[in-house]
């Protein structure tokens, strides 16, 4: 299985309320990654984990909340989000965090802020 | 952390060969050089990686030079589903998967 799945796959929420996006991989990666993509552009990375630590976070705002319960789950927790942060958030395994193994990336979440 | 330039766009005909290529002047000695795929609302999809010299799998070929300065993303015989966003990324040379993607080349294939 070298699928990545993210639930839900569009979401809509409103600047006062609270969401979790999920993820989910069972390749035994022990690094995934959250990133976020606007229309047109390239990915951005946001946060890190590995061996379900956090490793990087590139200076994301507090409103957006990682976690990872297990090595096969990560969470992004929204909160108070701006119509800016509107976007394609993207996760991403990879078998360790070094820089010669690829990562896998989910479909993405469509994310609607209103 | 290396940058990547690559051209934004391209225009290729169905059947022809496609060499895209990038450049990464900064590039650390323990950097590989990795090219994703990207279809529009997908996640990215790996395609390649080098480290020097050649590398080829099923659906692509990656040139890279002796000083490692630039790399050249060859697609054989494109067909209209390989029109997608091209990614050239260089690995952090501190060896955690800090990367960065660039700004990407778009391919457009036409019939």
């Amino acid at each position: 299985d070298t699928e990545v799945t993210q639930t839900p796959k569009h979401l809509v929420m409103g600047m006062t309320n609270k969401k979790s996006l999920k993820c989910e991989q069972h390749m035994g990666h022990r690094a995934m990654y959250w990133y976020k993509q606007k229309a047109k552009k390239p990915p951005e990375l946001m946060f890190v984990y590995s061996y379900e630590k956090l490793s990087i976070n590139e200076s994301v705002p507090s409103r957006f909340s990682p976690e990872c319960p297990n090595s096969s789950l990560l969470n992004l927790h929204l909160h108070a989000l701006q119509p800016e942060d509107s976007a394609l958030y993207l996760c991403a395994s990879s078998q360790d965090q070094q820089g010669h193994y690829e990562q896998y990336f989910g479909p993405g979440t469509r994310l609607t802020v209103t | 952390l290396a940058k990547t330039t690559q051209p934004i766009s391209m225009d290729s005909y169905e059947g022809q060969e496609v060499n895209i290529t990038c450049s990464h002047n900064n590039i650390a000695t323990n950097d590989y050089i990795t090219w994703y795929q990207q279809f529009p609302s997908q996640g990215p999809r790996f395609i390649i990686q080098g480290y020097k010299t050649k590398v080829t799998n099923e659906v692509a070929s990656l040139f890279i030079p002796a000083d490692r300065k630039s790399s050249t993303l060859s697609l054989p015989r494109v067909s209209l589903s390989d029109t997608a966003v091209y990614y050239c990324l260089v690995g952090d040379s501190g060896g955690y998967q800090k990367v960065t993607f660039g700004t990407g080349t778009k391919l457009q294939v036409i019939p």
